[in-house]
């Protein structure tokens, strides 16, 4: 069965301190993967897809990078309004691109 | 991209009851999607919505507990019947992008924030 999985479950940072959450993958045929953010009482939105290992997208202070495993969402220099949780997911195998989501890191930076 | 909204965004309701949920979607879509967000868990997609068709329910999601409807391409309903406090949980309605055979990102809707007592 495919599987999602993401550490660490909660990350507190102080303002500006670099750091990497972790999205590791089981899934035949990757077709994609997604990150999300979520802030309290929103919907997720949609930060970036990556589609095969090697592959890098940033936005701001995040860059999303991708291996045959496994994702990594750096965070450089995070500032509060960067708290919130970071979701990942990939489409099921068998022909669905329905997304797996994990269940995301709990990100908190202090200022 | 694609601009969500729902309705209602929260409600408190009683067990036993039932209560609507409306998606609006400003373009059109084929394929919109319902999901579950219970507190401190990720997203649990309970069932597909296209237009013309019988929505297709995940396991463990039924459509007597959960009717669905889609009208049109812009527009999905889902109804939470006969709820009970379990019920209790953010409902997110979600559409899909995609381009050709590769699947981009799904963008969600606001969420409504069901409370049963």
């Amino acid at each position: 069965e495919d599987q999602v999985t993401q550490s660490p479950e909660a990350l507190r940072l102080q303002e500006g301190e670099s750091s990497s959450l972790n999205c590791s993958y089981t899934v035949s045929g990757l077709r994609g993967l997604f990150w999300y953010r979520q802030d309290p009482g929103k919907g997720p939105e949609f930060l970036f897809t990556l589609y095969s290992a090697g592959e890098e997208k940033e936005k701001e202070r995040l860059k999303a990078t991708l291996t045959k495993k496994e994702s990594f969402l750096h965070i450089t220099a995070p500032k509060p309004e960067d708290s919130a949780t970071y979701l990942c997911a990939v489409p099921q195998g068998g022909g669905s691109y329905i997304p797996t989501f994990g269940r995301g890191t709990s990100l908190i930076v202090h200022p | 991209s694609a601009v969500i909204s729902q309705k209602p965004s929260r409600d408190i309701c009683q067990r036993g009851t039932s209560l609507t949920i409306q998606c609006q979607v400003d373009s059109q879509v084929t394929m919109m999607f319902w999901y579950r967000q219970q507190p401190g868990q990720s997203l649990t997609l309970i069932a597909t919505a296209n237009q013309g068709s019988e929505a297709t329910y995940e396991s463990g999601f039924v459509i007597d507990k959960f009717p669905i409807s889609r009208p049109n391409l812009t527009f999905s309903t889902l109804t939470v019947s006969n709820m009970s406090p379990e019920d209790s949980s953010i409902y997110l309605c979600s559409v899909k992008i995609t381009t050709g055979v590769l699947a981009k990102g799904q963008y969600f809707g606001p969420g409504t924030r069901l409370t049963v007592t």
